[in-house]
């Protein structure tokens, strides 16, 4: 299993850039590093997924250095709404099972 | 793209009895399933991972004849809880990928109360 490890809370206010870095020091080298987002009561939500350099999408950045052992979700211009729990999560079929972390905790305020 | 549905959205039942959940991917075909347990304030926990045609890898910890698998075709999945005891209520979420397993996507939840 590769282990994950992220803060377990971040605070920010509406309008911030939040970057949610978490550390995986045994990813494979099949593995990709996939974000996801979730409400109370929800499912989780796929964020943004990479598997080196930088990747961006309308919600989001993903950077990962060149060894991989860690990863950064960038949050540009953050809302009340981003208010949630987030997952990184490492895993592909030929090499670590994903497994879910504790996630980080993201309280947004105005 | 990529929505998979559940349902029902909750439930509640007396002790005892069984529920079934049913996991639905809309608009592509799920070669591999994945069923989640996450009790309130924690993180999610795989309970198992099951491929259409075949039986279902469960997780070490989890009673495979108490939460029967069953993926029948490309498109469904369920989840029975037998014999539900209090101790089984949960919120339970199914995930479906495409093959390669590399992005799972999920679905809304089943919040499971069991009296």
């Amino acid at each position: 299993l590769a282990k994950t490890t992220q803060p377990i809370s971040m605070d920010s206010y509406e309008g911030q850039e939040v970057n949610i870095t978490c550390s995986h020091n045994n990813i494979a080298t099949n593995d990709y590093i996939t974000w996801y987002q979730q409400f109370p009561s929800q499912g989780p939500r796929f964020i943004i997924q990479g598997y080196k350099t930088k990747v961006t999408n309308e919600v989001a950045s993903l950077f990962i250095p060149a060894d991989r052992k860690s990863s950064t979700l960038s949050l540009p211009r953050v809302s009340l709404s981003d208010t949630a729990v987030y997952y990184c999560l490492v895993g592909s079929s030929g090499g670590n099972k994903l497994t879910f972390g504790t996630g980080t905790q993201l309280k947004v305020e105005l | 793209g990529a929505v998979v549905s559940q349902h029902p959205s909750w439930v509640i039942c007396k002790s005892g009895t069984s529920v079934k959940i049913e996991c639905r991917s809309l608009d592509f075909q799920a070669t591999t399933m994945f069923w989640y347990r996450q009790f309130p304030k924690q993180s999610l926990m795989l309970m198992a991972t099951s491929n259409e045609g075949s039986k279902a890898t469960y997780e070490q910890g989890v009673e495979k004849d108490k939460f029967l698998i069953n993926h029948a075709s490309l498109t469904l999945s369920t989840l029975t809880v037998t014999s539900a005891h209090p101790e089984d209520s949960s919120f339970y979420i199914c995930s479906a990928t495409t093959g390669d397993q590399e992005t799972q996507y999920f679905g809304p939840g089943t919040r499971l109360l069991v009296l």
